[in-house]
């Protein structure tokens, strides 16, 4: 079955800590994001990457990176910058990264902090 | 700056009932506006996406309507079932890789 999948479900982060999530996917798709989702509220953007080895902030990057080596894998970093963590981790990709595309997106990581 | 608005925040309906969720941007420069489902702690699932140069989409018991001149979106569903319970969201492309999503709207189907 193609699709995306995130690791952890759940993630617990303490003081200080960097914690990485993860994205695969296997629709073949140039194009990944990720966003993030607070109770009640619609979905940010925080990075995507539109191929390998190339990525763009989205509108609310401080406090993460990511990385883009292979064209599969879109993993997430939570530095101990980002001061107000806890929220759903979405990721997503599309086919191209172009116009006028459907994103899918994975089944969400939930990230709490200790 | 885009900005998206889901009124009513939550919607609880009997069932069979016909209903209609509404979506609302400032910007009617879009590309194309998408309306997904969310159920609790899951990924989304894309329903219907329609493009700027059209009016609606149709997919089974969902149809979507656009009206960028108004800068309006409504999606119906008919006869409701407690199957649709779930968080309806709306997100317009305003740029390359630039979704701007509402709020949602929570809804509950009554057996």
């Amino acid at each position: 079955d193609g699709g995306i999948t995130q690791s952890p479900k759940y993630l617990f982060r303490k003081e200080g800590q960097n914690v990485t999530l993860s994205c695969e996917q296997n629709l073949n798709h140039d194009a990944m994001y990720w966003y993030r989702q607070d109770p009640g509220q619609g979905l940010r953007l925080i990075y995507y990457s539109q191929i390998v080895n190339d990525f763009q902030k989205g509108d609310i990057a401080e406090g993460y990176s990511v990385s883009r080596e292979k064209k599969e894998s879109f993993p997430l970093t939570v530095t101990s910058a980002q001061k107000n963590p806890t929220a759903f981790y979405l990721c997503a990709s599309s086919e191209s990264g172009r116009y006028r595309e459907t994103q899918y997106f994975g089944p969400g990581t939930r990230l709490l902090v200790l | 700056k885009q900005e998206v608005t889901q009124i009513p925040a939550a919607l609880s309906v009997p069932e069979g009932e016909n209903l209609v969720l509404n979506c609302s941007f400032t910007d009617s420069a879009i590309y194309n506006l998408q309306w997904f489902r969310q159920d609790p702690g899951k990924g989304l699932t894309s329903l219907l996406l329609i493009q700027s140069s059209q009016r609606e989409q149709t997919s089974g018991r969902l149809n979507a309507s656009l009206d960028k001149s108004s800068g309006r979106s409504t999606l119906y569903i008919a006869a409701s079932q407690p199957g649709d319970s779930a968080t309806y969201l709306c997100a317009v492309e305003s740029g390359a890789q630039k979704l701007v999503f509402g709020q949602g709207t929570r809804l509950t189907i009554n057996p």
